[in-house]
C-alpha cells in the first residue's frame, strides 16, 4: 500500500492564481481530511469528508474547495490564491475503529506540499 | 483559549532522561485523545492513543484526567531518535472535529 499520498510536494503560486492539490489514499478509508499547518499554530483543519459525496467545512475553509467524487481522492482547491494562504499542506485519511473500548480514529497523513504565494 | 494547549519548549533533555509533556484541552465533552509526533519537515504520525485508564507503550506512558481535562505523554529513558515534535490531539465524536496542539519541541542530546 502506497498509503496517502500528495501532489506537489512544493508549490509557487502568484497572488490571484488557482491550483488544486491533490491527495489519494488507497486504505479505502471513509475520512479524509485536509489541514493546514502553520509555525506555532498547530494544524487546523480545512475542510473534510466522511465519505464519497459528502463534504463539509473545517475551522478554516475560506478560500478553500473540496469535493469527494471517489472514496479515494480528496483534492483541494485554492480558487484564487492569498500570501495568507502560504502553508504547508497535509492530507489525512482515518477509519473509525475501537481500541481500549473507546472509539478511535488514527489518521495517515500524507507528506504534505508545501505551498508559497508570493 | 485555545482549545487544544501544549507548552511549546524546547525542552532539552540528555540521553537517558525521564521527560514529561502535559496537554490541556477546553471541551469536556472530547472522547478520544492521541498523541503525534511530528519530525522535522515531515508528516505527523500517531504514537499513541490515549485511553482513560493510562497505557503504556515500551518506554512511553500516556496518561489521562478527564476530570482536569489533560493528557500527559513520559518519555522514559530518552533516546537520540525520540528528538521530535509531539503533537497532542483531541477528538469530538459525532462532528468529526479533531484538533491539534501546537506541538512541544524535544530535543534529545548525547
Amino acid at each position: 500500500n502506497a498509503g496517502v499520498t500528495q501532489t506537489p510536494k512544493f508549490q509557487v503560486l502568484k497572488t490571484g492564481q488557482s491550483m488544486t492539490l491533490q491527495c489519494a489514499q488507497d486504505m479505502n478509508h471513509e475520512y479524509m481530511s485536509w489541514y493546514r499547518q502553520d509555525p506555532g499554530m498547530g494544524l487546523r483543519l480545512i475542510h473534510y469528508s466522511v465519505g464519497a459525496g459528502i463534504t463539509d467545512q473545517g475551522e478554516v475553509p475560506n478560500g478553500y474547495n473540496v469535493s469527494r467524487s471517489t472514496t479515494e481522492d480528496f483534492p483541494l482547491r485554492l480558487l484564487s490564491a492569498a500570501p495568507s494562504q502560504t502553508s504547508v499542506y497535509f492530507c489525512a485519511s482515518s477509519r473509525k475503529g475501537l481500541a481500549g473500548g473507546s472509539y478511535t480514529d488514527t489518521q495517515y497523513f500524507g507528506p504534505g506540499t508545501r505551498l508559497t504565494v508570493l | 483559549r485555545k482549545e487544544v494547549e501544549q507548552d511549546p519548549g524546547p525542552f532539552n533533555v540528555p540521553e537517558g532522561a525521564t521527560v514529561a509533556f502535559n496537554c490541556t484541552y477546553s471541551n469536556s465533552a472530547s472522547q478520544s485523545f492521541f498523541w503525534y509526533r511530528q519530525d522535522c519537515r515531515k508528516e505527523p504520525k500517531l504514537l499513541m492513543s490515549v485511553y482513560s485508564s493510562g497505557n503504556e507503550d515500551g518506554r512511553f506512558t500516556a496518561q489521562l484526567n478527564r476530570a482536569s481535562q489533560y493528557i500527559s505523554l513520559l518519555i522514559r529513558d530518552s533516546k537520540l531518535s525520540d528528538s521530535a515534535t509531539y503533537l497532542c490531539v483531541v477528538h469530538n465524536t459525532g462532528g468529526f472535529k479533531t484538533i491539534f496542539g501546537a506541538g512541544t519541541r524535544l530535543f534529545v542530546k548525547a
